[in-house]
């Protein structure tokens, strides 16, 4: 059972528009939250990170949104640059308690096409 | 420093046979995560070491698939015997901490015919 979901396979953009990549989690002990990004024939490398304590973090292009009432996190890419072609892994983690190895889930292809 | 390294790259065996995954991380990290990347499945954590001791083997699949540590700058996944359903991207990671900070490698794509 997948605790940590993330249902859209594949998200195409045009260049320049925003990237939403979405992710729900079914564990309430989850309270920190990765994204991860992987290029093709290359290990995923960190992203960005929210902890429960924030609903908004935000680094340059990249930020993410956490709804914890609704167990929902998202990643925006404003503006989307072909780089950004990659698949993004969403993680979440406990912090007490158990739980703090992350759980990932399946990814999300994107692709940003110029 | 160059980083967690593993090796192969690619492996292409046939059903039954043994294979070896390895992967040297980075000095001075204390733990070691093998994962496993699959469409149906995603990143799923197979097994972690910490000082080179085996901490949470639960996700290990089946008792075909066994990980052991030696010495801090090596690890071995193993599976034996191979079958089909194994056929998967095997990633290695490093960290100074538990649950923060994770290097991964590059890779092994693993395909059993």
């Amino acid at each position: 059972d997948q605790q940590v979901k993330q249902n859209s396979p594949s998200l195409s953009v045009q260049e320049g528009r925003i990237s939403i990549l979405n992710c729900d989690y079914t564990n309430s002990m989850f309270d920190y939250f990765l994204w991860y990004k992987k290029y093709p024939a290359e290990g995923p490398t960190f992203l960005i990170s929210i902890s429960s304590i924030k609903d908004k973090n935000e680094d340059g292009r990249f930020t993410v949104f956490l709804n914890k009432s609704a167990k929902h996190l998202s990643l925006h890419i404003v503006p989307s640059q072909p780089g950004d072609s990659a698949v993004y892994f969403c993680a979440a983690r406990g912090t007490s308690g158990g739980s703090y190895i992350p759980t990932f889930g399946r990814g999300t292809s994107l692709i940003v096409h110029p | 420093d160059a980083g967690v390294i593993q090796s192969p790259r690619h492996e292409v065996t046939e059903m039954g046979q043994e294979v070896t995954l390895r992967c040297k991380p980075i000095s001075g990290h204390d733990y070691l995560f093998w994962y496993r990347q699959t469409m149906m499945r995603g990143l799923e954590l197979l097994i972690y070491f910490n000082n080179n001791v085996p901490i949470d083997d639960s996700g290990m699949p089946e008792d075909r698939f066994s990980a052991k540590m030696p010495n801090a700058s090596f690890s071995t996944l193993k599976i034996q015997p191979s079958e089909p359903r194994d056929s998967a991207v095997y990633f290695c990671a490093s960290s100074l901490t538990e649950n923060y900070g994770y290097t991964f490698g590059s890779g092994t794509r693993l395909t059993v015919v």
